[in-house]
């Protein structure tokens, strides 16, 4: 299967801070990106669905000026934690596709800590 | 909209024994259905999926899946698991296009037991 990176794969930050994660398709085209967050123990939560070069669509309950995602190109998505605090602690995971494509591919995620 | 409900949270399993992970769904319209695993702190890996056609799904890892249309199911199986096999165990569906957002359902611990 094609290959998603993402960077870094583990960061803590201090409370009031911003954070950015980097989501990476190595071998692809990826026109859609997904970003979803998951809780200890929890299952995975869509956060956001970005396409490239336009604006993201964010789920009901996800603010989007607080989570900021760019998808300038067709091989990187960004997600922004502005103004971290500690319940923005999680595990973010990124996944990527395109319309010719019937799955998504996962990155490995990324662990946020604010302290 | 579409639902995912794993019926079971834990599975603990003795190795060598067969296993099912039970996977029901729900939605207005036809769907794409999908197995995943994860490992502590990785990211998902992909078991198998049903897309369309046959019914019976195999995976990697010796899993298979089996979707029925009229129970609306997608349960996993595999005859005879290992202590590798222990991980996180995701379902989840989409709408049967490319590119379309996956919708979980809350997981499936399985343990293998020695």
């Amino acid at each position: 299967g094609a290959v998603v990176s993402q960077h870094p794969s583990w960061v803590i930050c201090k409370s009031g801070t911003s954070v950015k994660i980097e989501c990476r398709s190595l071998d692809f085209q990826a026109t859609t990106m997904f970003w979803y967050r998951q809780f200890p123990k929890q299952s995975l939560m869509l956060m956001a669905t970005s396409n490239e070069g336009s604006k993201a669509t964010y789920e009901q309950g996800v603010e989007k000026d607080k989570f900021l995602i760019n998808h300038a190109s067709l091989t990187l998505s960004t997600l922004t934690v502005t103004s971290a605090h500690p319940e923005d602690s999680s595990f973010y995971i990124c996944s990527a596709s395109n319309s010719g494509i019937d799955e998504q591919y996962f990155g490995p995620g990324t662990r946020l800590t604010v302290t | 909209a579409q639902s995912v409900t794993q019926l079971d949270s834990q599975v603990p399993v003795f190795e060598e024994a067969p296993v099912e992970l039970r996977c029901n769904y729900s939605s207005s319209v036809s769907v794409y259905l999908f197995w995943y695993v994860q490992y502590p702190n990785q990211g998902l890996q992909l078991l198998l999926k049903y897309l369309s056609g046959s019914t019976l799904v195999k995976g990697i890892n010796g899993f298979e899946a089996e979707f029925n249309k009229s129970q609306t199911s997608f349960h996993l199986r595999k005859p005879s698991v290992h202590i590798s096999d222990t991980a996180e165990y995701f379902c989840a569906v989409s709408r049967p296009q490319g590119a379309q957002k996956l919708v979980f359902g809350q997981g499936t611990r399985l343990t293998i037991n020695p």
